[in-house]
């Protein structure tokens, strides 16, 4: 079973609206990234949270980490084409360990 | 700043065959880290390097597969008498300590 679970495993969204991917974890997450791939390319990293209820912001796109740091979500405002990809949460899972632990990805497509 | 680099981008090789794969990580990041990823999966954790240490390496890592990084700098990861099942892109990301790890953009390994 994945140690990290995220839903929808795929998104169509239509140019212009609003989605929000999740990440949901069994353990206390110590750490968590969200990185972006396009196909057959690497991961490019997005946001990082560390602190319960820590929300971050980087253009249109939203992280947030919950008070009891097992969950993430991604919000993603007025999709664009250029936000198509592969949505990919890492964790840290243990207090000493500084591995990441990835999801299985959320395929995400924006139609015009 | 230049990036993770991964050679070559691509490989295709016959069963039983031997392969190597080259990772130069960004100057100066203490931390060097090898993934597997196959189609509609995410990153799986394979070994990852402080310094020239090599400090952790998950059980996926077979007998057959070996990494190094012999002065701290690049690093090869070497699959001996391929199979099938070793089709995958290999991704390498390094970082410096307690940060977000910075991937190449991988090498395709296929497997005939």
């Amino acid at each position: 079973s994945q140690e990290l679970e995220q839903s929808p495993q795929s998104l169509i969204v239509q140019e212009g609206k609003n989605l929000t991917i999740n990440c949901t974890s069994s353990k206390t997450l110590y750490g968590l990234y969200w990185y972006k791939q396009k196909y057959g390319e690497g991961l490019i990293f997005l946001m990082m949270l560390q602190k319960g209820g820590e929300e971050k912001s980087h253009e249109k796109i939203t992280a947030k980490l919950d008070e009891k740091k097992q969950q993430s979500s991604l919000h993603i405002t007025a999709s664009q084409p250029s936000h198509a990809g592969i949505y990919l949460c890492g964790a840290v899972l243990t207090g000493t360990a500084s591995k990441l632990t990835f999801g299985t990805g959320t395929r995400l497509q924006v139609t015009l | 700043d230049t990036g993770v680099s991964q050679n070559p981008r691509h490989k295709i090789t016959k069963r039983g065959q031997n392969v190597t794969f080259r990772c130069d990580p960004i100057s100066e990041h203490n931390r060097l880290y090898w993934y597997r990823q196959t189609l509609g999966q995410g990153p799986e954790f394979l070994t990852y390097f402080q310094n020239e240490a090599q400090l952790e390496k998950s059980r996926l890592l077979s007998d057959r597969f070996s990494a190094e990084r012999p002065k701290g700098s690049f690093s090869t990861l070497e699959i001996q008498r391929t199979e099938q099942g070793d089709s995958a892109m290999y991704l390498c990301a390094s970082s410096p300590l307690d940060s977000p790890l910075h991937f190449g953009n991988g090498t395709r390994l296929t497997v005939t």
